[in-house]
C-alpha cells in the first residue's frame, strides 16, 4: 500500500531540546515535501527537496533544518525548538507531474 | 514567481444549493494542477489532477474544471459531509508544488 509514514504524531516537548520528526514513503518518489498548518494560516511550506542531496526553502524555513540522503527519507529536524513552532506538521511526496501524497500528520506543541 | 488564489475565502451552503468554487493560478509551463480535501486534523485527500485547458474530471457530486488561467470545483447538490476546507495547488515543470490558501465550505442540513 502507497504510504507516507511520519513519525512521532504526536509530541509535548520543551523548549531547546533538539528534535527530528521523520518521515517515509514507499512510492519511489522524487518530490518529497515538508509543510505545517496553523488554525486559519492553511498550509505553508518550509523545506522541499526535488531529488536526493537536492533541498530547498519554502515559505517558512526558519527554525528547521531537513536533509535528503536516500529517496526514501525526509527528516525534518528542529535545532532549538521554540514555543512558535507548536503546529500540525504534514510530509508530502510525489512525483513530478502527479499528484502529492500527504502523511497523516504530526501534532507538535512546544512548552 | 508562482501564485495560486482561491475564492471565496469561505462558503456556507444549504443542502442541495449547488455552486462553484475558483482557483486562479500565474505559472509558467503548468505540468498539472491539482485539488484536494482537507478535514479539520487530517492531511489533504486528493480528488483531481487537470493538465490542459479545456480539461474536465468528475467524481460524485464534484466537478473539475480548468483554462488557462484558472480551475473551478463545481460542487452539485451538496450534502453536509461535503463540508471541508478545498485546496487547489499548481505546478511548473521540474519545479515546486504551491498550494492556493484554500475554500472552506460549509453544508447546512
Amino acid at each position: 500500500e502507497a504510504q507516507v509514514t511520519q513519525n512521532p504524531r504526536y509530541l509535548i516537548t520543551v523548549t531547546g531540546k533538539k528534535l527530528t520528526v521523520t518521515c517515509s514513503q514507499n512510492m519511489n518518489h522524487e518530490y518529497m515535501s515538508w509543510y505545517r498548518q496553523d488554525p486559519g494560516l492553511g498550509l505553508r511550506q518550509i523545506y522541499y527537496s526535488m531529488n536526493v542531496e537536492v533541498t530547498d526553502k519554502g515559505d517558512v524555513p526558519e527554525g528547521y533544518k531537513v536533509s535528503r540522503k536516500e529517496k526514501r527519507n525526509f527528516p525534518l529536524i528542529l535545532e532549538s525548538p521554540s514555543p512558535n513552532q507548536t503546529s500540525l506538521y504534514f510530509c508530502a511526496s510525489g512525483q513530478s507531474g502527479n499528484t502529492i501524497y500527504f502523511g497523516e500528520g504530526s501534532w507538535l506543541t512546544v512548552v | 514567481e508562482d501564485q495560486v488564489t482561491q475564492s471565496p475565502e469561505a462558503l456556507r451552503l444549504q443542502e442541495g444549493e449547488s455552486s462553484s468554487l475558483n482557483c486562479s493560478y500565474t505559472v509558467s509551463g503548468l505540468r498539472g494542477l491539482f485539488w484536494y480535501r482537507q478535514d479539520p486534523g487530517k492531511g489533504p485527500e486528493f480528488l483531481f489532477t487537470l493538465y490542459s485547458a479545456g480539461e474536465e474530471k468528475e467524481k460524485e457530486r464534484l466537478k473539475a474544471t480548468l483554462t488557462k488561467k484558472e480551475s473551478f470545483l463545481h460542487i452539485t447538490a451538496p450534502k453536509p459531509e461535503d463540508s471541508a476546507t478545498y485546496l487547489c495547488a499548481v505546478q511548473a515543470t521540474g519545479q515546486n508544488f504551491v498550494f492556493g490558501p484554500g475554500t472552506r465550505l460549509s453544508v447546512l442540513p
